[in-house]
């Protein structure tokens, strides 16, 4: 498919469990962003990256671990999840020059 | 550092209505000012962008001037549809008048628009 996508669309997890959330794009746009959505504070950045192997931390990185080894893929790990990352979370991909494009999100839920 | 306030909401309004949704912003330098969508469901869309003052930026009968006099971006729409109904947020970027830098958001504001 073209565009940038997310997988899973909605998780259920426990509290201390590893969660990958996976972001691809077909774009090959250099620049990739994760952003978490939470009511009363709009979209904030966890973390970037200007291309493949380099990542840098947003705003909010704790209890986050990202890697780009491709220039496709930017996953996103929740090495032990904690409830107050239950969240939308928001993968978004632009190049130079260009606006940012949004995936659909995943909906991620901690018990 | 930078930030984004939006007019708290939800707004509700009758179809046809005038619609304004204001954003204001503190930011160094100059910033790039966005407003984004989110339908139902769905991820973020660019709605219309200005990159300096004084720029109107304009799309689907959505409008915002940039005012760096009074440093804000106000949404505006002369007559609202049902399908506007969605949430509609203010960002802004220091990337030099494009959004490949990071962006900062406002809390968002629901429409909900009735028949």
């Amino acid at each position: 498919d073209a565009g940038i996508t997310q997988s899973p669309r909605y998780k259920i997890t426990e509290t201390g469990r590893q969660v990958t959330l996976m972001c691809h794009q077909t774009w090959s746009h250099s620049y990739m962003f994760w952003y978490r959505q939470d009511l009363g504070h709009g979209l904030r950045l966890i973390y970037y990256s200007a291309a493949a192997d380099i990542t840098d931390k947003g705003e909010v990185p704790d209890g986050y671990v990202v890697s780009r080894s491709k220039t496709e893929n930017f996953p996103l790990t929740l090495e032990s999840a904690t409830r107050s990352q239950t969240s939308v979370y928001f993968c978004a991909s632009s190049d130079p020059r260009t606006e940012q494009y949004f995936g659909p999100g995943t909906r991620l839920t901690v018990t | 550092g930078n930030s984004v306030t939006q007019m708290e909401g939800p707004v509700t309004l009758s179809e046809e209505a005038f619609l304004t949704i204001n954003c204001t912003y503190t930011a160094t330098g100059y910033p790039s000012l966005f407003w984004y969508v989110q339908y139902p469901g769905e991820g973020l869309q660019l709605l219309l962008k200005a990159t300096k003052a004084d720029d109107k930026g304009s799309n689907k009968g959505f409008e915002a001037t940039y005012r760096k006099e009074t440093t804000s971006f106000h949404l505006e729409k002369g007559s609202v549809q049902v399908s506007d109904s969605a949430v509609y947020f203010c960002a802004l970027s220091n990337a030099g008048g494009t959004s490949y830098g990071k962006l900062t958001f406002g809390q968002g504001t629901i429409l909900t628009v009735h028949p």
